[in-house]
């Protein structure tokens, strides 16, 4: 399997542009997670969706910031409109839930992100 | 908020040595897991310890994990170049759903 895999892995846009995210999770896994990494705030948990539903979306910081799973081997990230505090590298990570709490994810190498 | 705090945040050693670090977190888990992180680069999952265990080793890691301190040590014995990274613990709730919560991380910077 080519494992969990993001694109693009730069972005580099403009304050006030679209941007979206895309993750590919390994197949057969029914889990998918969105991260963002900063250097301030370490590894923040955006989203979660189980079965493509999403569970817990409690990360996400505000109404800029969307995501969907239309199928079990793709979901987006989008953030409309992106602001410069929104620089960071986003991560998706894919892990097979059995029904039992903490099973191994298994990440993609991330989108750096730049808002300017 | 963060569950796990490792400790310290920044390691410094030469090949061939140990290193040692430290997690702590506040409530009850199901298990812990150490993941590593190489610049530039997505986590890798190292090894997971469930909360009924005290100890576990893969190749050079040995992990163990003390539920009444609720805390957390990875050893990496006789450490070379490549293990240059960040090592980030991670823990999962008792029940539920499968998220994890991440520590910020060691650095560990191991010179030839």
């Amino acid at each position: 399997d080519a494992g969990v895999i993001q694109s693009p892995r730069h972005e580099v846009t403009e304050m006030g542009q679209e941007v979206t995210l895309r993750c590919k999770p390994i197949s057969g896994h029914n889990s998918l997670f969105w991260y963002r990494q900063t250097m301030m705030r370490g590894l923040e948990l955006l989203i979660y969706f189980n079965n493509n539903v999403p569970i817990d979306d409690s990360g996400m910081p505000e109404d800029r910031f969307s995501a969907k799973m239309p199928n079990a081997s793709f979901s987006t990230l989008k953030i409309q409109p992106s602001e410069p505090r929104d620089s960071a590298v986003y991560f998706c990570a894919s892990s097979l839930d059995r029904g039992q709490a903490g099973h191994i994810q298994y990440f993609g190498a991330g989108t750096r992100l730049s808002v300017l | 908020s963060q569950q796990g705090e490792e400790d310290p945040q920044a390691l410094s050693i030469q090949e061939g040595e140990n290193a040692t670090m430290n997690c702590s977190y506040k409530t009850s888990i199901n298990n812990l897991q150490w993941y590593r992180q190489n610049s530039g680069r997505g986590l890798v999952h190292l090894i997971l310890i469930r909360s009924n265990e005290r100890e576990k080793h893969s190749g050079r890691l040995r992990v163990t994990l003390d539920t009444s301190k609720k805390s957390s040590s990875l050893l990496i014995t006789a450490s070379r170049a490549a293990d240059t990274a960040s090592y980030f613990c991670a823990t999962a709730p008792p029940s539920g759903y499968s998220t994890l919560t991440f520590g910020k991380g060691t650095m560990l910077l191991v010179s030839p």
